[in-house]
């Protein structure tokens, strides 16, 4: 069971949004930054946003991120068949001082 | 290029040992705290550890499930970041990334809040 709560799923046609969420505390999303990550089948994780909300250089700005109180959002806009892949937030948790991952949410475009 | 190449994996009896090199290129290495994050068949990211940079005192944090059984130290002359697993288990085995780290200070703490430079993994097996 994981600290951050992201659906296990979520799928959408080519062109249209999906959003991903992940619902955590105030010892971690609360009171810390979140970032995402994409790993594409087969290959390692890379990160997609970070601060919340920034995109770093070599990201479309078809992926977006938002926070509020305990919960972040990650967006995806026109989706591609590229985009297919496991999508993860992450956040330091203060009161287990570590990291924490969600349990990852599989996009699929259909 | 900023690169991380993980090395050392392969297959393990339960209770043994077996260490993990994380090679760095492409910036300063010595500048940067350091994670190790797995990847268990079927399961999600599951972070492991992280080394805080010389300047931030070269401290460690570690997840519950490894505390007392893996140590992350760094050889910034030679600009490689290890994982050392002693007693293994079979819940262990996972593809292991390295990660470069940025870090973020408050209140006196210092701790990782994005993982920007990920390796390819290398994989680590326990069984007997």
């Amino acid at each position: 069971q994981s600290v951050l709560t992201q659906p296990p799923s979520v799928s959408a046609a080519p062109g249209q949004k999906v959003t991903i969420s992940c619902s955590g505390s105030s010892s971690n999303i609360g009171n810390n930054y979140v970032s995402w990550y994409q790993q594409l089948p087969g290959t390692a994780p890379k990160l997609l946003i970070y601060d919340n909300n920034i995109r770093p250089s070599g990201i479309p700005d078809r992926f977006s991120g938002s926070k509020s109180g305990t919960s972040a959002t990650l967006g995806i806009t026109g989706l591609q068949t590229g985009d297919e892949a496991d999508y993860y937030c992450g956040t330091w948790d203060s009161s287990l001082s570590g990291w924490v991952f969600g349990g990852g949410t599989k996009l699929t475009v259909l | 290029e900023v690169q991380l190449v993980e090395s050392g994996g392969g297959l393990v009896q339960p209770g043994r040992s077996l260490r993990l090199s994380c090679t760095a290129s492409g910036f300063t290495f010595g500048d940067y705290a350091m994670s190790w994050v797995r990847l268990a068949p079927g399961k999600g990211l599951e972070w492991v550890g992280f080394l805080r940079s010389k300047a931030y005192g070269g401290t460690t944090e570690y997840a519950a499930s490894v505390k007392g059984r893996f140590t992350i130290s760094r050889d910034d002359s030679n600009t490689i970041a290890y994982l050392q697993m002693n007693s293994l288990k079979t819940e262990d085995t996972a593809v292991y990334y390295c990660t470069r780290d940025r870090i973020y200070c408050s209140g006196g703490s210092c701790y990782p809040y994005y993982m920007d430079v990920w390796g390819k993994g290398t994989t680590v097996t326990v069984s007997s």
